[in-house]
């Protein structure tokens, strides 16, 4: 079935510090990829997606190519703040399928 | 923005008794999702709904689940008798449509913390 494999954590940074989470998956066919992230006592947000190969989803400074040949979903920050310190999930959900599967998530700390 | 909410935010209940946990999803999506979060582990699919009735369940939906929606805007998931090990955050998700149809995006609710003792 579909999975989703990401690096685990936690990662501890400095504001201001290049950011990278790394994110492999498994599916059939063409998945749509996502990026959520999950702040200290809130739900989860979508970050961004990417619904086809070379696709580059963006928002609030984050990135991630889906990138079909190395199938992988990468998620960076040139310049990473205090408030990005959360939990990020990397998920996928296959062609009219109806389920998102999750990563095990990743969290971040980014310290002053 | 549309959201959607849940209700309560969080629940203790005693080990046996059942629960509801309810949801309202964003008012024209079509397909709606339980998720299931234990305390330091993954996110996990319990069950998807459309048209009424279950499209597609994970071996965690067993017997003690069921979803339902009882109006045009209530979603809700029961556990008839709950477990210690259904302590968890439950997450309500929301889609206008289905992945390939470019609707495929989720939108989750804040989430109920669910307390088993």
């Amino acid at each position: 079935g579909d999975s989703v494999t990401q690096m685990e954590g936690p990662v501890t940074l400095s504001e201001e510090a290049f950011l990278t989470i790394n994110c492999t998956y498994t599916a059939t066919g063409y998945p749509s990829l996502f990026w959520y992230v999950q702040y200290p006592g809130e739900g989860l947000q979508l970050l961004l997606k990417a619904t086809k190969a070379d696709d580059k989803g963006s928002n609030k400074g984050f990135e991630a190519t889906y990138r079909k040949e190395t199938t992988s979903f990468h998620l960076e920050k040139g310049s990473v703040q205090v408030s990005d310190s959360a939990v990020y999930f990397c998920a996928l959900i296959g062609f009219n399928d109806y389920k998102l599967s999750f990563g095990a998530g990743t969290t971040v700390t980014v310290r002053a | 923005e549309p959201e959607v909410t849940q209700t309560p935010s969080h629940q203790v209940t005693q080990m046996g008794q059942e629960v509801i946990l309810r949801c309202v999803p964003i008012s024209n999506h079509l397909y709606f999702y339980w998720y299931r979060q234990i305390l330091g582990q993954k996110v996990e699919f319990l069950v998807s709904f459309y048209n009424n009735e279950i499209s597609e369940k994970s071996e965690i939906f067993d017997d003690q689940f069921s979803v339902e929606r009882p109006d045009g805007s209530n979603f809700t998931l029961k556990i008839r008798s709950t477990k210690l090990e259904d302590s968890a955050m439950y997450f309500c998700a929301s889609t206008p449509g289905l992945a390939g149809a470019g609707q495929e995006t989720q939108y989750f609710g804040p989430g109920t913390r669910l307390l088993v003792l």
